[in-house]
């Protein structure tokens, strides 16, 4: 696509239950981002490919939080015994080699 | 390592000046700008790298005092448009790690 696509764009789930937040970056972008961010706060970063290197893991808030990056593209975050204070919008983004960060629209996720 | 931003908000009449600063206790290697409305992912506004230039897009321009660890980012003759969250983000030197700031909220009035 044309754009950094993310799936789901809003997911409610119950405390404990485990969620995989999808990010689908621009084709041919090396790097790619995930950010957190709560309601009318700042972007927090949590993790950061970048083409085939250990990816930056060092913003994950806890263990319950992993992600992965299959093959240079598709990006899984998955969240495990969500907690409400995981309630934000999850945004992926991508960088090629033009050095601009597109974001997608974000996954936002509820825990009731 | 989160950059800080200042003002944290600000309120503009349409055709008034603002600034918006972005300062970070690591040397920068390169500072990007991104505006932010209600409800949308952040829109890039412009990449500004080591070496102290100054950028200018239509009204908005900014540059980069990489001695201070410090970026600025200028609205000029505002418009109801410009209003939204504005943020930097910042990398330091051999990373594409950009870590963003606080966030400065701005609202431009008719």
């Amino acid at each position: 696509g044309a754009g950094v696509s993310q799936s789901p764009s809003n997911k409610v789930t119950e405390k404990g239950k485990d969620v995989e937040l999808r990010c689908d970056p621009i084709s041919g972008h090396t790097a790619l981002y995930w950010y957190r961010q709560s309601l009318g706060q700042g972007l927090e970063f949590l993790i950061y490919f970048q083409g085939n290197s250990a990816p930056d893991k060092s913003g994950l808030p806890s263990d319950r939080f992993s992600a992965e990056r299959t093959g240079g593209s598709v990006s899984t975050l998955t969240i495990q015994r969500t907690q409400q204070e995981d309630s934000a919008v999850y945004l992926c983004a991508s960088m090629g080699g033009g050095n601009t960060i597109y974001f997608g629209e974000g996954s936002w996720l509820t825990v009731v | 390592q989160q950059p800080v931003q200042s003002p944290q908000a600000v309120i503009l009449r349409e055709g008034e000046d603002a600034v918006i600063n972005c300062s970070s206790s690591k040397a920068l290697y390169s500072v990007h700008w991104y505006r932010q409305k209600h409800g949308e992912a952040p829109v890039f506004l412009m990449i500004l790298l080591k070496g102290g230039e100054q950028k200018g897009h239509e009204k908005i321009s900014a540059s980069f005092n990489e001695k201070k660890q410090q970026s600025s980012l200028y609205l000029t003759a505002s418009q109801l448009s410009y209003s939204g969250t504005y943020f930097c983000g910042t990398a330091t030197s051999g990373t594409y790690k950009y870590i963003f700031g606080t966030g400065t909220r701005l609202k431009v009035l008719a």
